[in-house]
């Protein structure tokens, strides 16, 4: 039981260039979440899934795009990289939709110059 | 708008004492709170959580206290020890699922 997965762990980009960052969970949850951590700031959240198949957008959706492949899967893509998107990514899955506690993924720690 | 903070962005603690930790949130409606510990570059682990409907849950070695009236809560956790140096932060639901505190960094001192 892995629990939440993040690929890659680091990545450096260029401006303008596009990358997707991949999540997976094993424990059959049916909610996903993209999150952003910037210095001095806490966690912001990006998108979210509340189940197979919805997406909607968080607090900071601009410049991003997301998918939810299947229940494990939910992936977050980044078309057109700027500097501002430099920053740590955090996937999370949570067991349903309502409040409960959310279980994070590693982290992906992007560059973008 | 909505906002999480925490009173101190750094601990110092003796190991075997006790610290407290504490955060304080805006939004009266929020009826559930979780508290994470973040080691350095690692992702946010669930410590303890806690509804409004309830003052104290203790788990093992630490427990959370939450107070409506002034929107605060805290975090002891007993008999500290050297794994226990991370950053601690809180989270309030809110309008987007959840809002979180950017942390307070507990350093364990020998």
């Amino acid at each position: 039981n892995a629990g939440v997965t993040q690929t890659p762990k680091f990545q450096v980009l260029k401006t303008g260039q596009s990358m997707t960052l991949q999540c997976a969970q094993d424990m059959n949850h049916n909610s996903m979440y993209w999150y952003r951590q910037d210095p001095g700031m806490g966690l912001r959240l990006i998108y979210y899934s509340a189940s197979e198949g919805t997406t909607d957008k968080g607090e900071v959706p601009n410049g991003y795009n997301v998918s939810r492949l299947n229940k494990r899967e939910f992936s977050l893509r980044l078309e057109s990289a700027a500097p501002s998107q430099t920053s740590v990514y955090f996937c999370a899955s949570q067991p349903g939709q309502d409040t409960d506690t959310q279980y994070f993924g590693p982290g992906t720690r992007l560059t973008v110059l | 708008g909505e906002s999480v903070g925490l009173h101190l962005p750094t601990l110092s603690v003796q190991e075997g004492d006790n610290s407290i930790i504490n955060c304080a949130y805006s939004n009266s409606a929020s009826d559930y709170f979780i508290w994470y510990k973040q080691e350095s570059g690692k992702g946010p682990q669930f410590i303890i959580d806690i509804r409004s409907n309830m003052d104290k849950r203790q788990g093992q070695r630490v427990t959370v206290l939450l107070n409506k009236t002034v929107k605060h809560l805290s975090l002891q956790i007993a008999a500290t020890q050297p794994g226990d140096s991370a950053v601690y932060f809180c989270a309030a639901e809110g309008t987007y699922k959840y809002i979180f505190g950017t942390g307070t960094r507990l350093k364990v001192l020998a």
